[in-house]
């Protein structure tokens, strides 16, 4: 079975450029995360998805930030407009209901 | 204090070792535990997956939770080069935010 995918798996551009990650999120889940790794902080949670309808997006860090998911099988997270503090490891997960949540491989993400 | 704490290590241990990961945990409201591992430059992969207290087995790994203590482990058997990676507990109360540790960085030596 497919597991969730992620594109681009890299991104290199410069500040002040508008930056866009694709998730498509396990067939049938109908929870879609988004998350971002840093060294310094680990795992944080950005915001989330039931049946495409944003519930929690206190982890968004600005309005520089904005997630979208037009459809349960693809949801976008944009960066506009970027800045070098953004550079991480972003991550999407997807699940069923109350079970555990399963990964793609993620984008990192370097913004100069 | 975080919700769920983790020492971040690393920990180095020759192979065929047994290895032990903990976490601590402040929220009494946890009902659910997992451990995942994650590879360099890899997603985190769910590993274990338990519910309540007790001990679940899987393989060479063994998952243990001790609620009473508010402790989650994970036992490694015959540890392997390839175990080497970064382990991450997890632990949500059956809404769906997971809160997930600092993950414990794993080295394991041939």
């Amino acid at each position: 079975d497919a597991g969730v995918i992620q594109s681009p798996r890299h991104e290199v551009t410069e500040m002040g450029q508008e930056v866009t990650l694709r998730c498509k999120p396990i067939s049938g889940h109908d929870y879609l995360f988004w998350y971002r790794q840093t060294m310094m902080r680990g795992l944080e949670l950005l915001i989330y998805f039931n049946n495409n309808v944003p519930i929690d997006d206190s982890g968004m860090p600005e309005d520089r930030f904005s997630a979208k998911m037009p459809n349960a099988s693809f949801s976008t997270l944009k960066i506009q407009p970027s800045e070098p503090r953004d550079s991480a490891v972003y991550f999407c997960a997807s699940s069923i209901g109350g079970q555990p949540q399963h990964f793609g491989d993620g984008t990192r993400l370097s913004i100069l | 204090q975080k919700e769920v704490e983790q020492d971040p290590g690393p920990l180095s241990v020759p192979e065929g070792a047994i290895v032990s990961l903990n976490c601590t945990y402040s929220n009494s409201a946890f009902q659910y535990f997992m451990w995942y591992r994650q590879y360099s430059r890899k997603g985190p992969e769910l590993l274990m997956y338990t519910y309540s207290s007790g001990n679940k087995e899987d393989g060479r790994f063994t998952a243990q939770v001790d609620k009473s203590s508010k402790y989650i482990s994970l036992f490694i058997r015959d540890s392997q080069p390839s175990d080497s990676a970064t382990y991450l507990c997890a632990s949500f109360t059956g809404g769906f935010k997971t809160i997930f540790g600092a993950g414990t960085r794993l080295f394991v030596k041939a």
